[in-house]
């Protein structure tokens, strides 16, 4: 099975910060890479999908890179709606795993 | 509108059956997998497994494989995940999720979660 490591586990930022999260593979999953967004009391959400591709309805702000074993999620001037956790998910292969997740924090 | 509507809040004890639900809406219920997603208490997201109601495919995590059933009805656009002998270990979050079929395959819709909690 495939594993999913993100980092960091946790983050602290400001409102108007710039900030990066990286999610690797253990082996490569080509651009089968999306992005959730979770917060407490709420389902996940979409944010980011095929690695780059920004979900319907999602500010620009959120952007996603990377392919073969290694990605990023970028969040450009956090709003004080971003600070929740963020996941990764591989869809190559079954099982689709989730990395550990990252939550991000007020400073 | 896509919409997952899942069955309420559980309460069970060791050892009991347990089948909750999940009802879909607004779109074509054969064309998407639909599977669920655990969240234990103060855990991260775990993938559970899909079923495909077009032909019934249905793919597990191998950590659940043998715990549960996943299965659905077409008829009346509802998937379920069942429990023959419920552990403490089983509380948690789970939610119902649609997952595209073709391409990437992300979950594009979650459902709002039923929490089932396991204690004697």
């Amino acid at each position: 099975d495939i594993q999913m490591t993100q980092s960091p586990s946790s983050l602290s930022a400001s409102v108007g910060d710039r900030v990066t999260i990286t999610c690797r593979a253990s082996q490569s999953i080509s651009s089968y890479l999306n992005w959730y967004q979770h917060k407490p009391g709420k389902a996940p959400n979409l944010l980011i999908y095929a690695a780059s591709s920004l979900q319907s309805g999602v500010p620009s702000r959120f952007s996603g890179s990377g392919s073969g074993t290694d990605f990023t999620l970028t969040i450009t001037s956090l709003q004080p709606e971003d600070f929740a956790t963020y996941y990764c998910q591989q869809s190559y292969s079954t099982p689709h795993a989730f990395g550990q997740g990252t939550k991000l924090e007020i400073k | 509108e896509v919409q997952l509507v899942q069955s309420g809040a559980e309460v069970k004890k060791p050892g009991e059956s347990l089948k909750i639900s999940c009802k879909a809406s607004g779109y074509s219920f054969t064309d998407y997998w639909i599977g669920w997603v655990r969240q234990m208490p103060g855990n991260g997201l775990e993938w559970m497994g899909i079923f495909y109601p077009g032909d019934s495919d249905i793919r597990y995590s191998p950590s659940f494989q043998g715990q549960v059933t996943i299965s659905a009805d077409k008829s009346i656009s509802t998937a379920y995940l069942q429990w023959n002998s419920l552990r403490a270990s089983d509380t948690a979050m789970y939610y119902c999720v649609r997952v595209r079929r073709g391409g990437y395959k992300p979950i594009d819709s979650w459902g709002q979660g039923t929490l089932v909690t396991v204690s004697s």
